[in-house]
């Protein structure tokens, strides 16, 4: 069964500094890798995905990704970081004959300070 | 193009009773998939219909019910409701011929039993 960690249940970073949020997956195969934003009262919007190819991938809002294959991990980033990125962010993986059946993290919980 | 929607935004219900919630797909999308979020957790899969047939499904027990209609607005339907089931329940829509496998979320019902 495929499963998604995400280590950090906060984080805290200064307005303009740069942030990586971790993620590891345990699937058997190459996974669809995911990562969505959930700002408070909102539904989940979709940063970026990762299926095949170029393993960095770039997003919406100047967030991009790596997907490590050794480290089964699929890293978000972001050089600077602005006040309207707090929120919750999710890791997801779904199967690969059924990518839109997903499994996500425990989310991590984005604070930026002035 | 309209988005998800979800209906309604809240409820209360007491332990034992049954619900309904409601979701409208994304214009043009025949898969629904409905997910479960409890306060502080990742969103989990419940299940998924694709052209009014279950598709898919999570761990969850039968008393967690669907349907999907011709319009493909779809149903999630929960008998005895037990306080557990306390948790935001949003819906996904996605077109499985797309190959990127993007499902768009609605706002979330919020359901709370007492």
């Amino acid at each position: 069964a495929q499963s998604v960690t995400q280590p950090d249940i906060h984080i805290t970073v200064s307005e303009g500094a740069s942030l990586e949020l971790r993620c590891n997956y345990s699937y058997g195969a190459t996974p669809y890798l995911f990562w969505y934003v959930q700002s408070p009262g909102q539904g989940l919007q979709l940063l970026l995905k990762y299926f095949s190819g170029d393993t960095l991938v770039q997003g919406i809002k100047g967030f991009e990704a790596e997907f490590k294959r050794s480290q089964s991990s699929f890293n978000l980033r972001k050089p600077s970081v602005h006040w309207s990125d707090a929120a919750e962010y999710f890791c997801a993986v779904g199967a690969n004959n059924a990518g839109n059946m997903l499994t996500f993290g425990g989310g991590t919980r984005l604070m930026v300070k002035p | 193009e309209t988005g998800v929607t979800q209906s309604p935004t809240h409820l209360i219900k007491t332990r034992g009773q049954q619900v309904t919630l409601r979701c409208s797909s994304q214009s043009g999308h025949n898969t629904v998939s409905w997910y479960q979020q409890a306060l502080g957790q990742g969103p989990q899969f419940i299940f998924q219909y694709y052209r009014e047939e279950e598709n898919g499904r999570g761990n969850f027990p039968p008393r967690f019910s669907g349907l999907q209609f011709p319009n493909y607005s779809s149903e999630l339907n929960v008998n005895a409701l037990e306080l557990d089931d306390s948790a935001l329940y949003l819906c996904a829509s996605s077109f499985p011929g797309q190959a990127d496998y993007e499902q768009y979320f609605g706002p979330g019902t919020r359901l709370t039993v007492t």
